[in-house]
Protein backbone atom coordinates (compact mmCIF):
# COMPACT_ATOMS: atom_id res chain seq x y z
CA UNK A 1 0.00 0.00 0.00
CA UNK A 2 1.16 3.25 -0.84
CA UNK A 3 1.94 6.12 1.99
CA UNK A 4 0.02 8.45 0.19
CA UNK A 5 -2.68 7.55 -2.72
CA UNK A 6 -4.25 9.57 -5.60
CA UNK A 7 -6.41 8.86 -8.82
CA UNK A 8 -4.26 9.91 -11.09
CA UNK A 9 -6.51 11.19 -13.52
CA UNK A 10 -6.98 13.10 -15.73
CA UNK A 11 -10.27 14.64 -14.15
CA UNK A 12 -11.92 16.31 -16.43
CA UNK A 13 -14.52 19.11 -15.26
CA UNK A 14 -16.33 21.98 -17.95
CA UNK A 15 -15.48 25.22 -17.13
CA UNK A 16 -17.31 26.92 -13.99
CA UNK A 17 -17.76 23.27 -12.33
CA UNK A 18 -16.52 21.96 -9.40
CA UNK A 19 -13.39 19.95 -9.63
CA UNK A 20 -13.42 17.56 -6.56
CA UNK A 21 -9.62 16.23 -6.06
CA UNK A 22 -9.15 13.18 -3.64
CA UNK A 23 -6.31 11.91 -1.41
CA UNK A 24 -5.98 9.25 0.92
CA UNK A 25 -3.00 8.18 3.10
CA UNK A 26 -1.68 5.17 5.31
CA UNK A 27 0.12 7.07 8.25
CA UNK A 28 -2.46 7.24 10.99
CA UNK A 29 0.20 9.42 12.74
CA UNK A 30 0.13 12.24 10.19
CA UNK A 31 -0.02 15.72 11.10
CA UNK A 32 -0.33 18.32 8.53
CA UNK A 33 -1.52 17.89 4.58
CA UNK A 34 -0.92 19.70 1.83
CA UNK A 35 -1.75 20.46 -1.70
CA UNK A 36 0.39 21.72 -4.63
CA UNK A 37 -0.32 22.75 -7.88
CA UNK A 38 2.11 21.79 -10.62
CA UNK A 39 1.80 22.86 -14.16
CA UNK A 40 3.69 21.10 -16.87
CA UNK A 41 7.45 21.72 -16.65
CA UNK A 42 7.54 23.63 -13.66
CA UNK A 43 7.99 23.53 -10.01
CA UNK A 44 5.23 22.54 -7.27
CA UNK A 45 3.61 25.47 -5.91
CA UNK A 46 1.75 25.35 -2.41
CA UNK A 47 -2.00 26.36 -2.69
CA UNK A 48 -3.60 24.84 0.55
CA UNK A 49 -2.50 23.43 3.47
CA UNK A 50 -4.89 22.21 6.53
CA UNK A 51 -4.23 20.00 9.83
CA UNK A 52 -7.57 19.93 12.08
CA UNK A 53 -10.71 17.99 10.48
CA UNK A 54 -12.94 19.71 8.65
CA UNK A 55 -12.75 22.35 5.84
CA UNK A 56 -10.51 25.43 5.13
CA UNK A 57 -11.30 27.70 2.73
CA UNK A 58 -9.09 30.33 0.88
CA UNK A 59 -10.79 32.03 -2.34
CA UNK A 60 -12.07 29.40 -4.50
CA UNK A 61 -10.06 26.47 -2.79
CA UNK A 62 -11.77 24.36 0.07
CA UNK A 63 -9.55 22.01 1.24
CA UNK A 64 -11.30 18.30 3.53
CA UNK A 65 -9.59 16.69 6.35
CA UNK A 66 -10.64 13.64 7.72
CA UNK A 67 -8.56 12.04 9.84
CA UNK A 68 -10.36 9.08 11.08
CA UNK A 69 -10.76 8.13 7.85
CA UNK A 70 -7.49 9.33 6.95
CA UNK A 71 -8.67 11.10 3.49
CA UNK A 72 -8.26 14.80 2.65
CA UNK A 73 -9.56 16.25 -0.77
CA UNK A 74 -9.21 19.74 -2.24
CA UNK A 75 -12.56 21.57 -3.86
CA UNK A 76 -11.83 23.93 -6.23
CA UNK A 77 -15.18 25.57 -7.43
CA UNK A 78 -15.55 28.00 -10.52
CA UNK A 79 -12.79 26.01 -12.40
CA UNK A 80 -10.96 27.86 -14.74
CA UNK A 81 -8.92 26.57 -17.84
CA UNK A 82 -5.81 27.91 -16.07
CA UNK A 83 -6.77 25.34 -12.97
CA UNK A 84 -5.49 22.62 -15.56
CA UNK A 85 -2.39 21.21 -14.09
CA UNK A 86 -1.62 18.00 -11.49
CA UNK A 87 -2.36 18.54 -8.29
CA UNK A 88 -0.17 16.94 -5.52
CA UNK A 89 -1.33 15.51 -2.27
CA UNK A 90 1.55 15.91 0.61
CA UNK A 91 1.46 14.85 3.92
CA UNK A 92 3.67 15.10 6.79
CA UNK A 93 4.98 14.27 10.13
CA UNK A 94 3.85 10.79 11.14
CA UNK A 95 6.33 8.09 12.12
CA UNK A 96 8.65 9.03 10.43
CA UNK A 97 8.24 12.73 12.60
CA UNK A 98 10.32 15.29 11.57
CA UNK A 99 9.12 17.47 8.39
CA UNK A 100 9.39 15.05 5.73
CA UNK A 101 6.83 15.53 2.75
CA UNK A 102 5.58 12.40 1.35
CA UNK A 103 3.86 12.76 -2.19
CA UNK A 104 1.23 11.13 -3.73
CA UNK A 105 1.62 10.89 -7.48
CA UNK A 106 -0.38 13.38 -7.80
CA UNK A 107 -3.96 13.78 -10.30
CA UNK A 108 -4.16 15.72 -13.72
CA UNK A 109 -7.15 17.81 -13.62
CA UNK A 110 -8.38 19.29 -17.26
CA UNK A 111 -10.78 22.20 -16.74
CA UNK A 112 -12.54 22.21 -20.67
CA UNK A 113 -13.92 25.52 -22.13
CA UNK B 1 10.93 38.33 -1.67
CA UNK B 2 12.53 36.22 -3.49
CA UNK B 3 12.72 32.68 -3.82
CA UNK B 4 14.50 29.36 -3.45
CA UNK B 5 17.25 29.70 -6.41
CA UNK B 6 18.37 26.75 -8.44
CA UNK B 7 21.28 26.54 -11.08
CA UNK B 8 21.51 25.11 -13.71
CA UNK B 9 17.96 25.04 -14.97
CA UNK B 10 19.25 22.23 -17.71
CA UNK B 11 21.88 19.81 -17.65
CA UNK B 12 22.83 17.27 -20.02
CA UNK B 13 25.69 14.65 -19.92
CA UNK B 14 26.87 11.39 -20.90
CA UNK B 15 27.04 9.10 -18.39
CA UNK B 16 29.92 8.24 -15.63
CA UNK B 17 30.38 11.87 -15.58
CA UNK B 18 29.64 14.03 -12.52
CA UNK B 19 27.25 16.93 -12.09
CA UNK B 20 26.19 19.03 -9.84
CA UNK B 21 23.67 21.51 -8.15
CA UNK B 22 23.06 24.54 -6.88
CA UNK B 23 20.64 26.02 -4.52
CA UNK B 24 19.55 29.24 -2.20
CA UNK B 25 16.79 28.78 0.10
CA UNK B 26 14.32 31.71 0.94
CA UNK B 27 16.11 33.85 3.00
CA UNK B 28 16.11 33.09 7.01
CA UNK B 29 15.21 29.88 6.05
CA UNK B 30 16.81 27.01 8.08
CA UNK B 31 15.73 23.69 6.85
CA UNK B 32 16.42 22.67 2.80
CA UNK B 33 15.42 19.78 1.75
CA UNK B 34 16.62 18.54 -2.49
CA UNK B 35 13.88 16.26 -3.60
CA UNK B 36 14.33 13.91 -7.18
CA UNK B 37 11.18 13.85 -9.25
CA UNK B 38 10.54 11.25 -11.82
CA UNK B 39 7.82 11.61 -14.72
CA UNK B 40 4.34 10.90 -13.73
CA UNK B 41 5.63 10.66 -9.95
CA UNK B 42 5.67 12.85 -6.80
CA UNK B 43 8.76 14.57 -5.24
CA UNK B 44 10.48 12.31 -3.66
CA UNK B 45 13.40 13.37 -0.55
CA UNK B 46 16.81 12.76 -0.68
CA UNK B 47 18.37 14.39 1.98
CA UNK B 48 17.05 17.06 4.71
CA UNK B 49 19.27 20.13 6.15
CA UNK B 50 18.41 21.94 9.46
CA UNK B 51 21.35 24.48 8.93
CA UNK B 52 24.54 22.72 8.04
CA UNK B 53 23.25 19.29 9.84
CA UNK B 54 22.10 16.46 7.74
CA UNK B 55 19.23 15.26 10.10
CA UNK B 56 17.84 12.69 7.34
CA UNK B 57 20.02 11.69 4.28
CA UNK B 58 18.55 7.80 4.76
CA UNK B 59 17.06 7.86 0.95
CA UNK B 60 20.01 9.53 -0.66
CA UNK B 61 22.27 7.19 -2.95
CA UNK B 62 25.47 7.34 -0.62
CA UNK B 63 27.80 5.25 -3.12
CA UNK B 64 27.40 8.25 -5.80
CA UNK B 65 25.28 11.23 -4.19
CA UNK B 66 26.41 13.18 -2.08
CA UNK B 67 25.55 16.79 -0.53
CA UNK B 68 26.94 19.81 1.65
CA UNK B 69 25.51 22.65 3.18
CA UNK B 70 28.60 24.29 4.67
CA UNK B 71 27.55 27.86 5.59
CA UNK B 72 23.63 26.60 6.41
CA UNK B 73 22.14 29.08 3.70
CA UNK B 74 22.97 27.64 0.39
CA UNK B 75 23.59 24.00 -0.96
CA UNK B 76 24.93 21.47 -3.58
CA UNK B 77 24.39 18.20 -4.45
CA UNK B 78 26.66 16.02 -6.75
CA UNK B 79 26.18 12.73 -8.71
CA UNK B 80 29.75 11.22 -9.24
CA UNK B 81 29.17 8.97 -11.97
CA UNK B 82 26.27 9.99 -13.11
CA UNK B 83 23.78 6.76 -14.60
CA UNK B 84 20.90 6.68 -17.12
CA UNK B 85 18.79 6.36 -14.21
CA UNK B 86 19.66 9.42 -12.97
CA UNK B 87 17.69 11.49 -15.76
CA UNK B 88 14.78 13.66 -13.38
CA UNK B 89 13.93 16.70 -12.05
CA UNK B 90 16.19 17.88 -8.71
CA UNK B 91 13.91 20.01 -6.88
CA UNK B 92 15.20 22.45 -4.08
CA UNK B 93 12.90 23.63 -1.25
CA UNK B 94 12.70 25.29 2.21
CA UNK B 95 11.18 26.00 4.80
CA UNK B 96 11.25 28.89 7.60
CA UNK B 97 11.31 25.70 10.63
CA UNK B 98 11.73 21.96 11.14
CA UNK B 99 8.10 21.12 12.32
CA UNK B 100 5.47 19.63 10.57
CA UNK B 101 2.97 22.60 9.93
CA UNK B 102 5.65 24.49 8.45
CA UNK B 103 5.17 24.88 4.38
CA UNK B 104 8.02 23.89 2.42
CA UNK B 105 8.58 26.23 -0.71
CA UNK B 106 10.08 24.63 -4.35
CA UNK B 107 12.37 26.16 -6.43
CA UNK B 108 12.14 26.09 -10.08
CA UNK B 109 14.08 22.67 -10.05
CA UNK B 110 17.28 21.50 -12.25
CA UNK B 111 15.98 18.48 -15.12
CA UNK B 112 18.89 16.52 -15.67
CA UNK B 113 19.36 14.08 -18.39
CA UNK B 114 22.17 11.65 -18.80
CA UNK B 115 22.51 9.94 -22.25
Amino acid sequence: QKEVEQNSGPLSVPEGAIASLNCTYSDRGSQSFFWYRQYSGKSPELIMFIYSNGDKEDGRFTAQLNKASQYVSLLIRDSQPSDSATYLCAVNGGAGGGNKLTFGTGTQLKVEL
Amino acid sequence: EAGVVQSPRYKIIEKKQPVAFWCNPISGHNTLYWYLQNLGQGPELLIRYENEEAVDDSQLPKDRFSAERLKGVDSTLKIQPAELGDSAVYLCASSLVAAPYNEQFFGPGTRLTVL
